[in-house]
C-alpha cells in the first residue's frame, strides 16, 4: 500500500492568514487529487494535478505537485471561515483506487 | 448537477446480520467504486467495479462484502455478517475521465 503522510494533522488560525498543508509520500503517483469533506458528508474534489512540478490555482488555493510526483503542497491565501474544513489528498494507484491520506483539519476563526 | 445516491443515511443493525447499502452513481459513468472510512481514520479503498464485475479489491473486502450492480442504476454494497469492527461510514463514488465523484456515505453503526 502507498501510504500518504498529511501534515499537519490540525491547523487553526486566524482569517485572513496564510496557510499551507503538505502530502508526501515515498511512492510516485500518476496523479494526486485534493479533496474538501466537510462533517457527514462525502469528500468534494478540489482539483487533480498530473504532471510534475505542475502547479493549478482555484481562487486562493494553490496546488503544487512535487517534481517527483511524489508529494504534494496546498497554500491557501487570506483563509476565510468558509475554509474551515477537512483536506484530504489521494494518489491514484494503477488500477485508479483512490489511497488516501489522513487529511489535514483546518479550523478558521473569525 | 448529477450526484452520487447512497441511501439509508444511516442505518443501525445488530451484528451477525446482514446489510445491504445501496448507492445510485451518475448516469454514464463506468467505474464504480466503495470506501470505507472508521471514525477518526482515512478513507480506505474497498472495491472497483467495471464492466459488471469486480476489477480491483483491497485486503478488507474479503468474503463477507459484495457488490452488485442488478438494474444498470443501483450499484449495492452487502455485508453478509456484519461485525462490530464494520461500523464505519461508507462512501460510494463514480468516475469518468480519472475523476471520481463520491456520495454523501451511509453511516452503518453495528450494535
Amino acid at each position: 500500500t502507498q501510504l500518504l503522510e498529511q501534515s499537519p494533522q490540525f491547523l487553526s488560525i486566524q482569517e485572513g492568514e496564510n496557510l499551507t498543508v503538505y502530502c508526501n509520500s515515498s511512492s510516485v503517483f500518476s496523479s494526486l487529487q485534493w479533496y474538501r469533506q466537510e462533517p457527514g458528508e462525502g469528500p468534494v474534489l478540489l482539483v487533480t494535478v498530473v504532471t510534475g512540478g505542475e502547479v493549478k490555482k482555484l481562487k486562493r488555493l494553490t496546488f503544487q505537485f512535487g517534481d517527483a510526483r511524489k508529494d504534494s503542497s496546498l497554500h491557501i491565501t487570506a483563509a476565510q471561515p468558509g475554509d474551515t474544513g477537512l483536506y484530504l489528498c489521494a494518489g491514484a494507484g494503477p488500477g485508479y483506487a483512490l489511497n488516501f491520506g489522513k487529511g489535514t483539519s483546518l479550523l478558521v476563526t473569525p | 448537477e448529477p450526484e452520487v445516491t447512497q441511501t439509508p443515511s444511516h442505518q443501525v443493525t445488530q451484528m451477525g446480520q446482514e446489510v445491504i447499502l445501496r448507492c445510485v452513481p451518475i448516469s454514464n459513468h463506468l467505474y464504480f467504486y466503495w470506501y470505507r472510512q472508521i471514525l477518526g481514520q482515512k478513507v480506505e479503498f474497498l472495491v472497483s467495479f467495471y464492466n459488471n464485475e469486480i476489477s480491483e479489491k483491497s485486503e478488507i473486502f474479503d468474503d463477507q462484502f459484495s457488490v452488485e450492480r442488478p438494474d444498470g442504476s443501483n450499484f449495492t454494497l452487502k455485508i453478509r455478517s456484519t461485525k462490530l469492527e464494520d461500523s464505519a461510514m461508507y462512501f460510494c463514488a463514480s468516475q469518468t475521465f480519472s475523476i471520481q465523484y463520491f456520495g454523501a456515505g451511509t453511516r452503518l453503526s453495528v450494535l
